[in-house]
């Protein structure tokens, strides 16, 4: 049948800004989470990770936020840039190490 | 440094057709997996490999078959080709399951099937 896309998420921020992207994952017994990045045409890049014992982790430029509670994850970019227009995604491994779930994706738009 | 190689960039097929994507990585990592993108949607995985000689069934395997006879290696076998597998493809790799480490992901592999 035919394929019909879904239309990801949209986030549009000016350039300088902090940007926050959100995340819901549904398995209370996934131990680690991972933030891609995916720019067009190319395949996702690693940002940053975290694991269920932390709720904050800090990178270059990056924060990730993790709340067990509520099963809600996020990812802030700081004075976002043209270069961090992207489909990020949130990823997370469930009970089983070997599996990586990628979840649907928010895509960032950078205002110059 | 190569990384993450795909091949083909792009193929068409028609329905019932059947063929492989190549993946070779060059880190040495032992878990390899294939994930498929369809637009404006997330990754799904098809199959992984925690090492040569062992593979595992990931969220969409079916039509799909894999093998790893080798540490660098992982194919990715299209049996009988549908339209329904239209779709990009992406090789993905880490040094360890790839639950713990970050995974290093190819160019992505576009097919589509008439």
């Amino acid at each position: 049948g035919e394929n019909v896309g879904l239309h990801l998420p949209t986030l549009s921020v000016q350039e300088g800004d902090n940007s926050i992207i959100n995340c819901a994952y549904s398995n209370s017994a996934s131990d680690y989470f991972i933030w891609y990045k995916q720019e067009s045409g190319k395949g996702p890049q690693f940002i940053i990770d975290i694991r269920s014992n932390m709720d904050k982790r800090q990178g270059q430029r990056v924060t990730v936020l993790l709340n067990k509670t509520v099963k809600h994850l996020s990812l802030q970019i700081a004075a976002t840039q043209p270069g961090d227009s992207a489909v990020y995604f949130c990823a997370e491994t469930g009970t089983s190490y070997d599996k990586v779930i990628f979840g649907p994706g928010t895509s960032l738009s950078v205002i110059p | 440094n190569a990384g993450v190689t795909q091949t083909p960039k792009f193929q068409v097929l028609k329905t019932g057709q059947s063929m492989t994507l190549q993946c070779a990585q060059d880190m040495n990592h032992e878990y390899m997996s294939w994930y498929r993108q369809d637009p404006g949607m997330g990754l799904r995985l098809i199959h992984y490999s925690v090492g040569a000689g062992i593979t595992d069934q990931g969220e969409v395997p079916n039509g799909y078959n894999v093998s790893r006879s080798t540490t660098e290696d992982f194919p990715l076998r299209l049996l009988s080709a549908a339209p329904s597998q239209t779709s990009v493809y992406f090789c993905a790799s880490s040094y360890t399951s790839g639950g713990t480490g970050e995974l290093f992901f190819g160019e992505g592999s576009r097919l589509t099937v008439l």
